[in-house]
């Protein structure tokens, strides 16, 4: 596998289910973020984490839960979600704060909560 | 009011049509203009970055160019395998989180 990689690709969960999303990147990078796409908007940044630390949090729900046990990996844990959250998560990784800042996106979750 | 603007929101060209896409940004102290090409359902594909005004890199078809307020994607013979969504992204001194315009969505007809 290279670069970023994102699982599963697609996924349909009712408002009560517990699921979560996964990301992997393969290139070496110490800062991860997650994004939310929907239709017409713009990327919202929902989480940052730079050397496995949390460094953003924008005033997302708490019905969305990040996790970062290390550097290559990172997760969204999901419960209680509402029909309004349906959208694309994509995940990035960048070399870090102080470093090159491209950021390198996976493929991406399409999300439908019902 | 939003830092990075895309014009324009969406462009049809026809095969062959060549055109510019434009970012304006007013982020202070501009470290990195970022520019993606993103497919539908798919996640942004890394294009280019630009770090200082008069810099231009390029492509296959496309050119991106620099200046203190703006960046132009220039798209020169385009193909209908050119249809996507556009994003750009200016990162600010001080910062390494890039700001996101909402993007131009290109079609070619061919």
């Amino acid at each position: 596998e290279t670069g970023v990689t994102q699982t599963p690709r697609h996924l349909v969960m009712g408002m009560t289910n517990k699921k979560s999303l996964k990301c992997e990147q393969h290139l070496g990078h110490n800062a991860m973020y997650w994004y939310k796409q929907s239709a017409k908007k713009p990327l919202e940044l929902m989480f940052v984490y730079n050397f496995k630390e949390q460094t953003e949090n924008n005033s997302v729900p708490s019905r969305f839960s990040p996790e970062c046990p290390n550097s290559s990996h990172l997760f969204l844990h999901l419960h209680t979600l509402q029909p309004e959250d349906s959208a694309l998560y994509l995940c990035a990784s960048s070399q870090g704060e102080g470093n090159q800042e491209t950021q390198y996106f996976g493929p991406g979750t399409r999300l439908l909560v019902l | 009011e939003d830092q990075v603007t895309q014009s324009p929101e969406a462009l049809r060209l026809q095969e062959g049509e060549s055109s510019s896409l434009n970012c304006s940004y007013t982020v202070s102290g501009l470290r990195g203009l970022f520019w993606y090409r993103q497919d539908p359902g798919k996640g942004p594909e890394f294009l280019f970055t630009l770090y200082s005004a008069g810099e231009e890199k390029e492509k296959e078809r496309l050119k991106a160019t620099l200046t203190k307020k703006e960046s132009f994607l220039h798209i020169t013979a385009p193909k209908p395998e050119d249809s996507a969504t556009y994003l750009c992204a200016a990162l600010e001194g001080g910062s390494y989180i890039p700001t996101f315009g909402r993007g131009t969505s290109l079609i070619v007809h061919p």
